[in-house]
Formats: C-alpha cells, structure tokens, sequence
C-alpha cells in the first residue's frame, strides 16, 4: 500500500531559526500534498498544499517543496517561533484518499 | 472560512455502552466526511468515508456494526461508538473537503477524546 514517512520523529529548532521537515512517499501517483499541523489536544490545521505539476510554493513564513524524481517533499519553516511547536504532518492524496506520515514533532527553543 | 466544529471535545463512558460524536461543517456543505482515529503520539488512521444520503464507506479492518455513521444532511456526520470497550479509548477526529474536487485540503473538527472505563 501507499505509505508516506517522515526522515526524523523529532526536530530541535532554536528560536529564530530556520526548520525543515522531511517526507518521503512511495507513490508516484499520488497528485497532490499537503502539509499539516497539529497541537495537542487539537485537530490538524492545514498549513499549505502543492499541486504534482509544481516543485515549489510559498505562504507566510512556510515553503513546500516537492521533488518528484525521487519523491520527496519538505516544508520550511522561516524564523521558526514557540507557537510553531506542534507535530507536523504530511499528506499525500491520490483520488479520494488522504495518506498521513507519522508525523515529525518540532520543538522551538526559546 | 471552512471550519468544522466537532462535538464533544472530551467524553468519559462506561463499558459497553454508546456514545455518539458529532461532525458538522459550519460554513460550507459536504457531500463528503471522514473519520479518523490517532492514538497518542501516532498518526491518523482513516476509519471511514462518509457519504450524505448513502451508506459509508469502511476502511479495511473497521467494523461497521461498532462504528455506526450517519450522513443525515449536507452539514452533519455523526459517529456512533456502540458498546464502548476499553480499547476503543482513543482521540477521533473527523474532516471534510470545502468543495467536491479531490485535489483540495481537509479540514478538520477539534477531535473527541473517548475515554472508556
């Protein structure tokens, strides 16, 4: 079946920083992907998505990148602050389905 | 916009009884919902696709019988947990898709701590 996981479960990040958080998918016909965010006690909140027919996309403070060839994504966190801490989560969807990575949990050091 | 409300955020029941969790879409229509399951420091583990006007869709493993879910209207879904055990203790959360295309982001509701006892 599809899967799609996280390089690193955990990332420290001093506050200021750059983040980046790795994924890797294993299927190349997934189309679409989002990026998530989820903090204790809470539902995941979107944070950005990217279309296959794109390799990179900026928001606020955020930047996915997607790499194809070998089926990688990453996001980007600038200038990383406390309320960034959360668990983060990538998502691939091919037709209905949403696939989650286990999830990498950031924490900023103040 | 696209906010999904979920009710409750925490519930405490008694083994081998019901409980129902309720999924509405606050600002937009879904023809679409799904529920999903995390355990502590897991990932989300999709249950079920639920589908207004028909049955749901079940993931493979999911028993149906003990997960009932109801797509009643355009705006709500709800989860009925029957004859709760222990093990079904868990964080559920449910989300929907702001319009049809399947290339969009879910939303999600602020999940439902279920705690059996």
């Amino acid at each position: 079946g599809e899967s799609v996981g996280l390089h690193l479960p955990t990332l420290s990040v001093q506050e200021g920083d750059n983040s980046i958080i790795n994924c890797a998918y294993s299927n190349s016909a997934s189309d679409y992907f989002i990026w998530y965010k989820q903090e204790s006690g809470k539902g995941p909140q979107f944070i950005i998505d990217i279309r296959s027919n794109m390799d990179k996309r900026q928001g606020q403070r955020v930047t996915v990148l997607l790499n194809k060839t070998v089926k990688h994504l990453s996001l980007q966190i600038a200038a990383t602050q406390p309320g960034d801490s959360a668990v983060y989560f990538c998502a691939e969807n091919k037709t209905t389905q949403f696939y989650f990575g286990t999830g990498t949990s950031l924490t900023v050091i103040p | 916009g696209a906010v999904v409300s979920q009710h409750p955020s925490r519930v405490i029941c008694k083994s081998g009884t019901s409980v129902k969790i309720e999924c509405r879409s606050l600002d937009f229509q879904a023809t679409t919902m799904f529920w999903y399951r995390q355990f502590p420091k897991q990932s989300l583990m999709l249950m079920a696709t639920s589908n207004e006007g028909s049955k749901a869709t079940y993931e493979q493993g999911v028993e149906k019988d003990k997960f009932l879910i109801n797509h009643a209207s355009l705006t709500l879904s709800t989860l009925t947990v029957t004859s709760a055990h222990p093990e079904d203790s868990s964080f559920y959360i449910c989300s929907a898709r702001q319009t049809s295309a399947y290339n969009s982001p879910l939303h999600f509701g602020n999940g439902t701590r279920l705690t059996v006892t």
